[in-house]
């Protein structure tokens, strides 16, 4: 079975710290797809970003960075000099390789953060 | 490009009543999910259609819950009849067809039941 963790239930911090989001993930697919999305308050899930199981190369897209480490089943979501436009719940997601595998979210974290 | 459209954006209803949703998905998108999301926890899926065919419902109570896709566009679901722990927001989203496909979310439908 897939499984998401994302221990963190909150975080809040000051504008312009870095903020590092956990995930944790399980799965016995060789294939897989992990994504990170982003809930603001008006609710609507915003796409960041995909990695497949085979690309564990961290990407950098302006202050977020993501780290994918297949040894410890980890990808980590950092959000460096943060802003307050960046408070929001955070999900990390898991979709194993068929086709009909289902999309299993984390239970999300919120970040806010504080002017 | 529009969007996911999602219509209502917020529906309140009492227990054993009925409720309809729509969803229209990105253009070109054969896939289309429906999720729940309870209040605190992450979206859980509902349902998964592949064009008009259903491809994954093992989450959906079917004894309450009902989906279609006609045409392989647009789509509802329905609730009925409603219970308290209905209250939550259902959200759609579509993808192009592909395993790995990113998914894009409507603004969803958020649903008390009372």
């Amino acid at each position: 079975a897939q499984k998401v963790t994302q221990a963190q239930t909150e975080i809040s911090v000051v504008e312009k710290e870095d903020v590092t989001l956990d995930c944790v993930y399980e799965t016995r697919d060789t294939t897989y797809y992990l994504f990170w999305y982003k809930q603001p308050p008006s609710g609507e899930l915003v796409f960041l970003i995909r990695r497949n199981s085979f690309d564990e190369q961290n990407e950098i897209s302006g202050r977020y960075s993501w780290n994918f480490q297949k040894s410890t089943s980890s990808f980590n979501f950092t959000i460096t000099a943060s802003q307050v436009v960046d408070s929001a719940v955070y999900f990390c997601a898991l979709r194993g390789g068929g086709g009909a595998q289902k999309l299993v979210f984390g239970q999300g974290t919120r970040l806010t953060i504080n002017p | 490009e529009a969007g996911v459209a999602q219509s209502p954006r917020y529906k309140i209803i009492e227990k054993r009543q009925s409720v309809a949703f729509w969803c229209n998905p990105i253009s070109g998108h054969a896939t289309l999910y429906w999720y729940q999301q309870i209040l605190g926890q992450g979206p859980k899926l509902l349902i998964q259609f592949q064009n008009n065919g259903v491809v994954d419902d093992s989450q959906l109570p079917k004894d309450r819950f009902s989906a279609e896709r006609l045409k392989g566009v647009d789509s509802t679901l329905k609730i009925q009849p409603a219970k308290l722990e209905d209250s939550a927001v259902y959200l759609c989203a579509s993808s192009l067809q592909g395993t790995g496909a990113e998914q894009y979310f409507g603004p969803g439908t958020r649903l008390t039941v009372t």
